[in-house]
């Protein structure tokens, strides 16, 4: 399968814990894109990568938060002092550059603070 | 800022019946618009996407969409809906938006399918 994968698919976590996730994108792509969906809502957009530069973060992203992708190829999400707020489903996507080139979603992953 | 609003948070069609979710957006230029379908224990599948010349754009699975520009509307179609349509659809536009992301998706809140047998 050369679908974009992530890891965990569930994370359980007590309040104030650090947790990582990670991403591996579709081989080709360049892009890779953070996104968290809570309970009926959708996707909304957190910070995206071209090869391993950062180009932007949203206002949703606090100094909790930091993601990273330093070879170009996987990333990861990292959550420190986690709060029951932050429990989400947390959705990484894959495309090539242009703004529409299709963004490929991996499965997510489910966290919830305790 | 742009925003995507899908009004209807359940609509309930029996299969076979046709099929009609609404899309509206606020965008300043000229929109790449997507809707994306999620289904229990699923990644977001993109069915269609628009980013210019025809509005009339075709998708997998027998989805269509037409785009209006007049309206600011993106609303997604099909003539006849089976059983395994049944999941959340999101409509979606990509630019810039508040938070200076210019190329991450700005999704709505979704509208969920029910298919009464």
């Amino acid at each position: 399968d050369t679908g974009v994968s992530q890891d965990p698919r569930h994370k359980i976590t007590k309040r104030g814990q650090n947790v990582t996730f990670r991403c591996d994108p579709i081989s080709e792509h360049n892009r890779l894109y953070w996104y968290r969906q809570t309970l009926g809502q959708g996707p909304e957009f957190l910070t995206y990568f071209q090869n391993e530069a950062q180009l932007e973060k949203s206002r949703l992203l606090s100094d909790r938060f930091s993601a990273e992708r330093p070879k170009g190829s996987f990333s990861t999400l990292e959550i420190q002092r986690t709060e029951q707020g932050d429990s989400a489903m947390y959705l990484c996507a894959s495309s090539f550059p242009n703004p529409t080139d299709t963004q490929y979603f991996g499965p997510g992953t489910r966290l919830t603070v305790l | 800022a742009q925003s995507v609003t899908q009004p209807d948070i359940h609509i309930t069609v029996s299969e076979g019946a046709s099929l009609e979710l609404r899309c509206n957006y606020s965008y300043g230029a000229t929109p790449y618009l997507f809707w994306y379908v999620q289904s229990p224990g699923q990644g977001l599948q993109l069915l269609l996407k628009y980013f210019s010349g025809d509005t009339l754009v075709q998708g997998i699975k027998g989805f269509e969409a037409e785009f209006k520009r007049s309206q600011s509307s993106f609303n997604l179609r099909k003539p006849s809906v089976h059983w395994s349509d049944a999941a959340e659809y999101f409509c979606a536009v990509v630019g810039a938006y508040s938070g200076g992301g210019a190329d991450g998706l700005t999704f709505g809140k979704g509208t969920h399918l029910i298919i009464q047998p």
